[in-house]
């Protein structure tokens, strides 16, 4: 069975960073494209980035709004992807979600369930 | 960035109706269109793919449609179960993009 897990989700100061974890199973984690989504409260979803499979070099895209911010990077030894955030602001605060693409291919099949990111003082 | 428009922002309708969704993007996507649904609370659930490729176990009264910049998600026989948010997406290029969601109701 195909599974993600997020965790260290919490609250965190505005200025402060965190690293989220994203545990996988089911599957062979180097085949796949991995992408961080997240949803602010009551709002809509917006992507991140993404890690490429092994085949592609495990090559990393991002959004402009996060580009200087976050880094997505992946232990396969852990079958784990992590979300690196830096200079978190309170915009930031959502539910950040991994999201599996098939093998070979660009769309999303799995999602993980999510974790909460409050950035507050 | 390319700009995906959903259409209509919320919907009501009854048990056994037809429902449709309309995703307009701001430029062309070849048919790198996808559908989620999302229940309050939960994660997304993948709908359908390449504008009409439905995920395995998904029921066949949800369907796709579309090309260039206009994509519909249909939902022939509305049931309870279908009451949530309907998100379009573009993976045609980078950034991926989302439409703004549409809310189904049940009457």
């Amino acid at each position: 069975e195909v599974q993600l897990v997020e965790s260290g989700g919490g609250l965190v100061q505005p200025g402060g960073s965190l690293r989220l974890s994203c545990a996988v199973s089911g599957f062979t984690f180097s085949d796949h494209y991995i992408d961080w989504v997240r949803q602010a409260p009551g709002k809509g979803l917006e992507w991140v980035g993404r890690t490429r499979s092994k085949t592609r070099s495990y090559t990393t895209e991002y959004a402009a709004s996060f580009k200087d911010r976050f880094t997505i990077s992946r232990d396969n030894s852990m079958n784990s992807l992590f979300l690196q955030m830096n200079s978190l602001q309170t915009e930031d605060t959502a539910v950040y979600y991994c999201v599996r693409s098939p093998y070979n291919n660009y769309y999303f099949d799995y999602w993980g369930q999510g974790t909460l990111v409050t950035v507050s003082s | 960035d390319i700009q995906m428009t959903q259409s209509p922002s919320s919907v009501s309708a009854s048990v056994g109706d037809r429902v449709t969704i309309t995703c307009r993007a701001s430029q062309g996507i070849r048919n790198f269109l996808a559908w989620f649904q999302q229940k309050p609370g939960k994660a997304p659930k993948s709908l359908i793919y390449a504008s009409s490729s439905l995920h395995s176990g998904v029921p066949s009264r949800f369907s796709g449609s579309g090309s260039g910049t206009d994509y519909t998600l249909t939902i022939t026989s509305l049931q309870p179960d279908d009451s949530a948010t309907y998100f379009c997406q573009q993976y045609d290029s980078f950034p991926l993009t989302f439409g703004g969601g549409t809310r189904v109701a049940i009457k």
